[in-house]
């Protein structure tokens, strides 16, 4: 299957401070990117699709200000948390798809820990 | 907005018999695609099986298979021979355009 990599698989940053997490697809071109946060023992949540080249689409309650996300080429997405919070920490997983409808191919997630 | 809703949080089944995750889902739409994930501890999402709507015949993949009735809404999972590995959450998922939604995910245990 597509690989899809994610880096950095964890990260630990100070109150106010800003991440950024990048999605990378290395063996296919990405026309779409998701990005979801999940919280321990429950499903994925969609934050934002994201198509190469144009904004991204944030889903109803995700603050696009705090939340920031680049799809500047087909391979690579990028997610930006700005003046993290301890509220933010959590699971982020990125997928990328190479034709939309079509599967989607995970990262391995990254892990925030904000304090 | 679309919906998936999987009823079964847990199950559980003995290594090398079958078990059946269930998977329903709300849409008005008539063409769009619909998954199954796996999520082992690594967190690191894997598919498993994937159906397109426009197909009536259901996917199979090795010991996984699906059971797709498109009027009933209905996509469920069949894990045949199950295997230690298969220990996992499961997710189904939907797809239309570039709008993909999962449901609340079931965790499989598979004993030896």
């Amino acid at each position: 299957g597509a690989v899809v990599s994610q880096h950095p698989s964890w990260v630990i940053c100070k109150s106010g401070t800003s991440v950024k997490i990048e999605c990378r697809s290395l063996d296919f071109q990405a026309t779409t990117m998701f990005w979801y946060r999940q919280f321990p023992k429950q499903s994925l949540m969609l934050m934002a699709t994201s198509n190469e080249g144009s904004k991204a689409t944030y889903e109803q309650g995700v603050e696009k200000d705090k939340f920031l996300i680049n799809h500047a080429s087909l391979t690579l997405s990028t997610l930006t948390v700005t003046s993290a919070h301890p509220e933010d920490s959590s699971f982020y997983i990125c997928s990328g798809s190479l034709i939309s409808p079509g599967p989607a191919f995970f990262g391995q997630g990254t892990r925030l820990t904000v304090v | 907005a679309q919906t998936v809703t999987q009823s079964q949080p847990e199950m559980s089944v003995q290594e090398a018999e079958t078990v059946t995750l269930s998977c329903t889902y709300d849409t008005s739409e008539n063409n769009y695609y619909l998954f199954w994930y796996k999520q082992p501890p690594s967190r690191q999402m894997i598919l498993v099986i994937r159906q397109e709507a426009y197909k009536q015949q259901n996917a199979t993949e090795n010991r996984f298979s699906v059971n797709f009735q498109k009027a009933a809404k209905s996509f469920s999972l069949k894990i045949s021979d199950s295997q230690l590995g298969d220990t996992a959450m499961y997710f189904c998922a939907f797809m239309k355009m570039s709008d993909m939604r999962f449901g609340a995910g079931t965790r499989l245990t598979v004993k030896p």
